[in-house]
């Protein structure tokens, strides 16, 4: 598939569980983001990778959560010791342009339902 | 600071009509103002950018105007379709290396109506 890939689409889980999410960005993009969209509000920033680095992780609400990229290409998001709170839609983009302006290309997103 | 504040939360059209959609922020350090357009159960798309430099820039049906001054912008969708029914975010980054870091608006649910 030539656009992002996010899995799974839908994860339900009980408060206090761990859970990883996945984002496969399009191949050869280098700039990979993760966003948080609540029900009826705007994306929010989470994290930014450039490569396999976070250049900035300034919107992780607080330290249950983490990204990693390891190889450059997939990355995935952990939630540990899961709250209510934590259910939203968390989606990838990624884009080709090295942060010199450009379209970001968002994937469909995993929906976190905390029980 | 960050916020983008984004008017109104719902608008309904008839088809053919004019769809309009309005932004404002106090960042002065943002210098890229992108919409993206949502459907349902899918992610956020790009629809047109502007960046300061000018005050306007058109593409096919849609428009964005910027008024640098008063820090605020506006899409508007000419001919408004059924098929343009979607969530409009209007958004905002201080470019450079944060091009990508966006502050999204609290977006508009615009319903064209046959």
């Amino acid at each position: 598939g030539a656009g992002v890939s996010q899995t799974p689409s839908n994860k339900v889980t009980e408060k206090g569980k761990y859970v990883e999410l996945r984002c496969d960005p399009i191949s050869g993009h280098t700039a990979l983001y993760w966003y948080r969209q609540s029900l009826g509000q705007g994306p929010e920033f989470l994290i930014y990778f450039q490569g396999t680095g976070a250049a900035d992780d300034s919107g992780l609400p607080n330290d249950r959560f983490f990204a990693v990229r390891p190889e450059g290409s997939v990355s995935t998001l952990k939630i540990q010791r899961t709250e209510r709170g934590d259910s939203a839609v968390y989606l990838c983009a990624s884009s080709s342009n090295r942060g010199l302006g450009g379209e970001l290309f968002f994937g469909e997103g995993s929906r976190l339902t905390v029980l | 600071q960050q916020q983008v504040k984004q008017s109104p939360q719902s608008l309904i059209v008839q088809k053919g009509g004019i769809s309009i959609i309005n932004c404002a922020y106090e960042n002065t350090a943002f210098d890229y103002f992108p919409w993206y357009q949502q459907f349902p159960g899918k992610g956020p798309a790009l629809l047109i950018a502007i960046r300061p430099d000018v005050s306007e820039k058109k593409e096919g049906r849609f428009t964005i105007s910027f008024n640098k001054s008063a820090k605020q912008f506006s899409l508007h969708i000419m001919d408004s379709q059924p098929g343009d029914s979607a969530t409009y975010f209007c958004a905002a980054s201080a470019g450079g290396t944060s091009y990508g870091k966006l502050t999204f608006g609290q977006g508009t649910i615009l319903t064209v109506h046959p």
